[in-house]
């Protein structure tokens, strides 16, 4: 079965560090592209970033870029998201998604969510 | 940035024909991609690259995109199709999603 895990969410204090984790299972992590994708409470959907399967490009939503940094470890089926700088703002359930397609050096449909872990930024 | 363009909300009669729409500029040179949200749920994928449907997504659910507008499509409605609906795309490096449409089944 196709499963995408998150963990690592929680309260942090605005200014403040956290890493999120995605761990993978039931397909060839390695072939396809990923992406992080967050819902503040009651709000829509919003894109915070992409990486190509290699690891070797991402992508930030500008709201992000520059604070976050988003990497993949295939020998773990792993994906982490590096969230420094913390705002109200950045609070929110963070999901992880995968490409319909594999091999694209671009995001696509997303066909896998995971289901996703709450970020909250209070102090 | 690109931005894209959905109503709030849609009302639809119960076993009628509900049409949610995406707004963005050229977006029929785009690939459009649709979501259905539950909530306190992630996201499925009910449409992808404008009118193709993943497996296990009835055919009630078609989708269309011509010049400014893309479309989602949902014949003979149903109580459970009372949710809320996201279109997508990809642009200049980014991935870009509609407000989210909450579709009433009266």
């Amino acid at each position: 079965e196709v499963q995408l895990l998150e963990s690592g969410g929680g309260l942090v204090q605005p200014g403040g560090s956290l890493r999120l984790s995605c761990e993978a299972s039931g397909f060839t992590f390695s072939r396809y592209a990923m992406s992080w994708v967050r819902q503040a409470p009651g709000k829509g959907l919003e894109w915070v970033s992409g990486i190509t399967g290699s690891g070797g490009s991402a992508y930030y939503a500008d709201s992000v870029k520059g604070r976050f940094t988003f990497s993949r470890d295939n020998s773990k089926n792993t994906l982490y998201l590096q969230m420094n700088g913390l705002g109200a703002q950045d609070t929110a359930v963070y999901f992880c998604a995968k490409n319909r397609e594999e091999a694209m050096a671009t995001m696509d449909a997303f066909d896998i969510w995971g289901q996703g872990t709450m970020v909250t930024v209070s102090s | 940035s690109y931005e894209l363009t959905q109503p709030l909300s849609v009302s639809v009669a119960l076993g009628q024909t509900a049409r949610i729409t995406c707004a963005g500029n050229n977006i029929e040179s785009k690939n459009v991609h649709w979501y259905q949200q539950k909530p306190g749920q992630a996201p499925v994928l009910v449409i992808y690259r404008d009118n193709n449907r993943p497996s296990g997504i009835p055919e009630r659910f078609s989708g269309s995109n011509s010049g400014n507008t893309a479309t989602l499509t949902i014949t003979r409605a149903q109580a459970g199709d009372e949710v809320d609906y996201y279109c997508q795309v990809w642009d200049s490096g980014g991935v870009v999603f509609g407000g989210g449409t909450k579709l009433t089944v009266l």
